[in-house]
């Protein structure tokens, strides 16, 4: 099945570095969404986009839905041990009722 | 406010058996969708059910089935179990006013066939 390219694959940071990360598609979304899984659990929702411009954030997140629908952007400023993990993002048409998950970035965080 | 449930959360099982798995969803959401994630990869969508039906079916084959009980949870099984369908089965729900792509996921299944 179809899955977004996201980049880097992998990171390795030092506490307290700013993060970028982001996530295209062939094809058009309507709303961009950000997970982050850890070891073992599921997906857990970081931030929702719905608008094509949109800049929205989370504490130290901060996501950006791109103006042609068909990339977004996730920043994580001064990072902390407990952001490792994977990184997804997510699109949906709004149509249909499915979500196309990306490849994921690895993030680890070095003290 | 428990969040969506699953189980079992480890099985393994060997190619051509079946295997059902089960999940509740969080408390208040009527919708579940099914994902496999494979090592290394993002999650896949299989389906969605919604009011006892199937709404909306991802690229997976028949032998993927589902069922959603009146109580809103809902079982996922699989037949003639193939080496490829070696995943983290992930459960998720969703309130329905709009599907608007925000998923509560469970903590998964995680299928081994040997």
């Amino acid at each position: 099945g179809q899955q977004l390219n996201q980049s880097p694959q992998s990171m390795f940071i030092q506490e307290g570095e700013d993060v970028s990360m982001n996530c295209t598609s062939s094809s058009i979304f309507n709303t961009w969404l950000w997970y982050k899984q850890d070891p073992g659990e599921g997906p857990v929702l970081l931030i929702a986009l719905y608008k094509a411009g949109e800049l929205t954030s989370n504490g130290r997140l901060t996501a950006q839905f791109g103006i042609t629908r068909k990339d977004s952007f996730l920043n994580i400023s001064a990072s902390i041990p407990s952001d490792v993990g994977i990184y997804f993002c997510a699109g949906f048409t709004g149509t249909a009722s499915k979500l196309t998950f990306g490849t994921g970035t690895r993030l680890q965080v070095t003290l | 406010d428990a969040g969506v449930t699953q189980s079992p959360t480890h099985l393994i099982k060997t190619r051509g058996q079946q295997v059902t798995l089960r999940c509740s969803p969080k408390s208040g959401h009527d919708t579940v969708s099914w994902y496999q994630q494979a090592l290394g990869q993002g999650p896949q969508f299989i389906f969605q059910y919604y009011e006892e039906e199937e709404r909306q079916r991802g690229n997976f084959p028949d032998r993927f089935s589902g069922h959603q009980f009146p109580n809103y949870s809902s079982e996922l099984n699989v037949n003639a179990l193939l080496l490829g369908d070696s995943a983290l089965y992930l459960c998720a729900s969703s309130g329905d006013r709009g599907f608007s792509g925000e998923l509560f996921f469970g903590e998964g299944s995680r299928l081994t066939v040997l």
